[in-house]
């Protein structure tokens, strides 16, 4: 079993809809959550960190931790076609960072 | 503008070959990272340097070399003993922090093919 587990996809929405994407972990050691953004041929960017159960919010995006699942999401309001993008969750602990496989999102103009 | 600077963007290697890939960060981060990205699966540390003249070796490390002789600068090595080169490369730094406690900063990668 991987220690991180993220959903595969492919997702394809439509203009402003919300996008919904979820990671599950198995090591209770992760403190810190990390969400990426990486564009076609480019290096992720860092688009969300935290290290609290509960929700972030920034902008149009909301990350949101439940350790005691050992779960995290990451939900766009109001997609837009420049928010086509795979997206990664990444998970540390003091020793160790792992990363999500990605999930590619496709917004439909 | 700070960041991080992966050259070059493509390389090709022939059989037997060793490769060298840049890679350059003025955000002045102690801690830079090597990672592999292959189609379907998460990045995977190659090595890792939390210090100038220290690393240590991630979960791939064979085949693979690395040097962290000034703060800005962490070049990794592709040698011939690699046998699947082929992939995307990644460098990343942080602010330093443990390995898994900071955000890391990515470069816009180097694409390695076989010839």
């Amino acid at each position: 079993q991987k220690e991180v587990e993220q959903d595969p996809g492919p997702l394809s929405v439509p203009e402003g809809a919300i996008v919904s994407l979820n990671c599950t972990y198995s090591n209770s050691a992760f403190q810190y959550f990390m969400w990426y953004r990486q564009y076609s041929r480019k290096g992720p960017e860092l688009l969300m960190y935290t290290y609290s159960s509960g929700n972030k919010e920034d902008g149009r995006f909301t990350a949101q931790v439940d350790k005691s699942s050992k779960y995290i999401s990451l939900f766009i309001r109001d997609s837009q076609p420049s928010d086509s993008a795979t997206y990664l969750c990444a998970m540390g602990g003091d020793y160790k960072l792992s990363f999500g496989a990605g999930t590619t999102v496709t917004v439909r103009a | 503008d700070g960041g991080i600077t992966q050259s070059p963007k493509y390389l090709f290697r022939k059989e037997g070959q060793n490769v060298t890939l840049s890679c350059e960060q003025n955000l002045n981060h102690d801690a830079m990272y090597w990672y592999r990205q292959d189609p379907g699966q998460g990045l995977r540390l190659i090595y890792y340097s939390q210090i100038v003249n220290d690393f240590q070796k991630g979960d791939i490390a064979e085949g693979y070399s690395v040097s962290r002789e000034k703060k800005e600068s962490f070049p990794l090595t592709v040698t011939s003993a690699q046998k699947n080169p082929t992939a995307f490369y990644l460098c990343a730094s942080s602010s330093g922090g443990t390995l898994g406690n900071q955000p890391q900063h990515f470069g816009d990668g180097t694409r390695l093919s076989i010839l």
